[in-house]
């Protein structure tokens, strides 16, 4: 089962306007970073947030981390055209690389001009 | 720096063809993986190394074989492909693996259609 799930599936709202994204996962984690794919293109990490972080900032991304919910939200204020894409959260429970490093299935956001 | 580069973009094999997709990284990265992304699943590790001469499973490995002679490249094999191959693979690369917060490379994908 996945580590990482992310909420809503789809957002679509219109520029300038705040999106807001939010992910859930299961077990403890030493991180959690936010990636973002835009269509037919790789992965970009966005942002990451430690354990012991709660709220992290950068330009017009607010990621905060609630762990005793083992949830987390990425605020994108301001939304513009270019923010459409989708964008993934990846939880990080540390030791063995290959086992501990799961993504959740996407947040697909629109922006409408 | 050409970061994590993959060839080819496209791909349309038949069932039971073989094939390597190709990735190559330039920033000295120890780690590397292959994952597999599907509509609705987000990424699922394929297979990873952890340095030359050093790959193992990840969530979905059947049906594909890797291997890392070097630090810069980590083909990925596809033995005999079946429809359930069709899907869109990543090759993502990192300085020291999980845990200490090291963020992942992306390459642009490959996108592999079975038929």
């Amino acid at each position: 089962s996945q580590q990482g799930e992310e909420d809503p599936q789809a957002l679509s709202i219109q520029e300038g306007e705040n999106a807001t994204m939010n992910c859930s996962y299961k077990t403890s984690i030493n991180n959690l970073q936010w990636y973002r794919q835009n269509s037919g293109r790789g992965l970009v990490h966005l942002i990451l947030i430690r354990s012991n972080e709660r709220e992290k900032h950068s330009g017009r991304l607010r990621v905060t981390l609630d762990t005793s919910k083992k949830s987390s939200s990425l605020l994108i204020t301001a939304s513009r055209a270019a923010d459409t894409a989708s964008y993934f959260c990846a939880t990080d429970r540390g030791g063995d690389y290959g086992q501990n490093f799961v993504f959740g299935p996407g947040t697909r956001l629109s922006v409408l001009p | 720096n050409a970061g994590v580069t993959q060839t080819p973009k496209f791909q349309v094999l038949k069932t039971g063809q073989s094939m390597t997709l190709q990735c190559a990284q330039d920033m000295n990265h120890e780690y590397m993986s292959w994952y597999r992304q599907d509509p609705g699943m987000g990424l699922r590790l394929i297979h990873y190394s952890v340095g030359a001469g050093i790959t193992d499973q990840g969530e979905v490995p059947n049906g594909y074989n890797v291997s890392r002679s070097t630090t810069e490249d980590f083909p990925l094999r596809l033995l005999s492909a079946a429809p359930s191959q069709t899907s869109v693979y990543f090759c993502a690369s990192s300085y020291s693996g999980g845990g200490a917060g090291e963020t992942q490379y992306f390459g642009p994908g490959t996108r592999l259609l079975v038929l």
